[in-house]
C-alpha cells in the first residue's frame, strides 16, 4: 500500500524558508494530485496547497505569496517551501495524496505521519 | 470563503453509545464533505468521503449523511478505539476544515 513521509529540517528560524520533502513509497507519484497540510499545537487543521505531478500547482490563497510546492517524479518525491517564516508558521506539516471524482469532489488519503516544524530563533 | 463549522465542540459517551456529531456549512457545498478521525500524536485518518461513502477498511459502524448546508456523522456503537477528535472537511476549492469535536469516552 502506498506510504508517504515527511522529511526535513524541525527548527527554522524567523524570516527564513521552511523546505520540506515527502517521499512516496509503494506506487507511482505520476498520477494523483499531492498536497500539504500543516496543524499548529494543539489546533486545527489548515490546507496548503497541492499540486499534480506535471507540476501545475495551487494554493491556498492566505499562503499564496510565500508557498511553493514542486515535485521531481525521478525521485518518487514532492517539496514545500515556505517563506518568510514567523512563529506563527510553527507546526505540525502533514503531506497526503489528493484524491478526486466528480461526484465526490477531493479527499485526502493516505497521510504521512507528520513533521513538527518550530519556527524559532 | 466558505466555514465550517462542528457541534458540539466535545462530547463524552460510554462505550455502546450511539454518538451523532453535526456539520454546518455557512453556504451550499452540495455533497462535498468529508470526515476523518484523529488520535492524539497521530495523523487524521479519512473515514467518510462525498458525505456518505466509507473509506475502505473503516468500521460500518461509522456513517455519514447530509447535503446543502447541514451534515452529520454517527458512529452507531461507540467503541473504547473512537476516542479521538473528529473533522469535517468542505472538500473543494479551500479544502476548510470544521474546529473538530473531541470524543471522550
Amino acid at each position: 500500500q502506498m506510504q508517504l513521509q515527511e522529511s526535513g529540517p524541525g527548527l527554522v528560524k524567523p524570516s527564513e524558508t521552511l523546505s520540506l520533502a515527502c517521499t512516496v513509497s509503494g506506487g507511482s507519484i505520476n498520477t494523483y494530485y499531492w498536497g500539504w497540510i500543516r496543524q499548529p499545537p494543539g489546533r486545527g487543521l489548515e490546507w496548503i496547497g497541492y499540486i499534480y505531478y506535471t507540476g501545475s500547482a495551487n494554493y491556498s490563497p492566505s499562503l499564496k505569496s510565500r508557498v511553493t510546492i514542486s515535485v521531481d517524479t525521478s525521485k518518487n518525491q514532492f517539496f514545500l517551501k515556505l517563506s518568510s517564516v514567523t512563529a506563527a508558521d510553527t507546526a505540525i506539516y502533514y503531506c497526503a495524496r489528493y484524491n478526486y471524482d466528480v461526484l465526490s469532489g477531493w479527499w485526502f488519503d493516505p497521510w504521512g505521519q507528520g513533521t513538527l516544524v518550530t519556527v524559532s530563533s | 470563503d466558505i466555514q465550517m463549522t462542528q457541534s458540539p465542540s466535545s462530547l463524552s459517551a460510554s462505550v455502546g453509545d450511539r454518538v451523532t456529531i453535526t456539520c454546518r456549512a455557512s453556504q451550499s457545498i452540495g455533497t462535498y464533505l468529508n470526515w476523518y478521525q484523529q488520535k492524539p500524536g497521530k495523523a487524521p485518518k479519512l473515514l467518510i468521503y462525498g458525505t456518505s461513502s466509507l473509506q475502505s477498511g473503516v468500521p460500518s459502524r461509522f456513517s455519514g449523511t447530509g447535503s446543502g448546508t447541514d451534515f452529520t456523522l454517527s458512529i452507531s456503537s461507540l467503541q473504547p478505539e473512537d476516542l479521538a477528535t473528529y473533522y469535517c472537511q468542505w472538500s473543494d476549492s479551500s479544502f476548510t476544515f470544521g474546529p473538530g469535536t473531541k470524543v471522550d469516552l
